[in-house]
């Protein structure tokens, strides 16, 4: 069955690039986009950016200055690296597997299980 | 505009019909998508497209969708529904929304 698996580090320092990786199984990387959401405390999900299995970004405008988003098919895994932390980071980060089904239509069918994720010096 | 509107609260009584809607110009191009989730979970994907419901998903949940709004209707709402609503699209320049979400309580 596909799973996702996050690991990385929950605490960083303000100004540090905050670094999350997703090992996948069960599924290939090809035809499939993969996110990454956040979530503040109490708060709702916001949608940082996806990959595809070619290597191509799609970001967050609010985020796309600070945010990348890489694919390593050989690890079966993808990362995220958001720069220039601040406490506004603070919340729990998922990754997802997104579908294209058509142009009009996509969604996030499997989940990791968040990484909480605290910045504070 | 790139944003999805989402009530904030719903309530429902146990075994009543309850929609949750989603409120944003990219319907008008793009269905949305629902997530549950509920507290200290990750989101579960429970609708897609005009009316597609994951296996696994109970077929209570149904979807919809019109010129700027999607909906997400439960029919004979049961108590483990109670649970956090999100909707996601995405604009015409790639940009994937979620909306706010929704707090569904089953009184």
């Amino acid at each position: 069955q596909v799973q996702l698996q996050q690991w990385g580090a929950g605490l960083w320092k303000p100004s540090e690039t905050l670094s999350l990786s997703c090992t996948v199984s069960g599924t290939s990387f090809s035809g499939y986009h993969w996110n990454w959401i956040r979530q503040p405390p109490g708060k709702g999900l916001e949608w940082i950016g996806e990959v595809n299995h070619s290597g191509g970004t799609n970001y967050n405008p609010s985020l796309k200055s600070r945010v990348t988003i890489s694919l390593d098919s050989s690890k079966n895994e993808f990362s995220l690296r958001l720069s220039s932390v601040t406490a506004a980071d603070t919340g729990v980060f998922y990754c997802a597997r997104g579908v294209v089904g058509a142009s009009w239509i996509y969604y996030l069918d499997y989940w990791g299980q968040g990484t909480p994720v605290t910045v504070s010096s | 505009s790139s944003e999805l509107t989402q009530d904030p609260a719903v309530s429902v009584a146990l075994g009543q019909t309850v929609r949750i809607t989603c409120r944003g110009d990219s319907f008008r191009s793009y269905y949305a998508s629902w997530y549950q989730q509920k507290p200290g979970q990750a989101p579960v994907l429970v609708m897609y497209g005009e009316n597609h419901r994951p296996s696994g998903i109970p077929d209570r949940f149904s979807g919809s969708s019109s010129r700027n709004t999607s909906s997400l209707t439960i029919t004979g709402a049961q108590a483990e529904d109670e649970a956090d609503y999100y909707c996601q699209s995405r604009d015409s320049s790639g940009y994937r929304m979620f909306g706010g979400g929704t707090k569904l309580t089953v009184l």
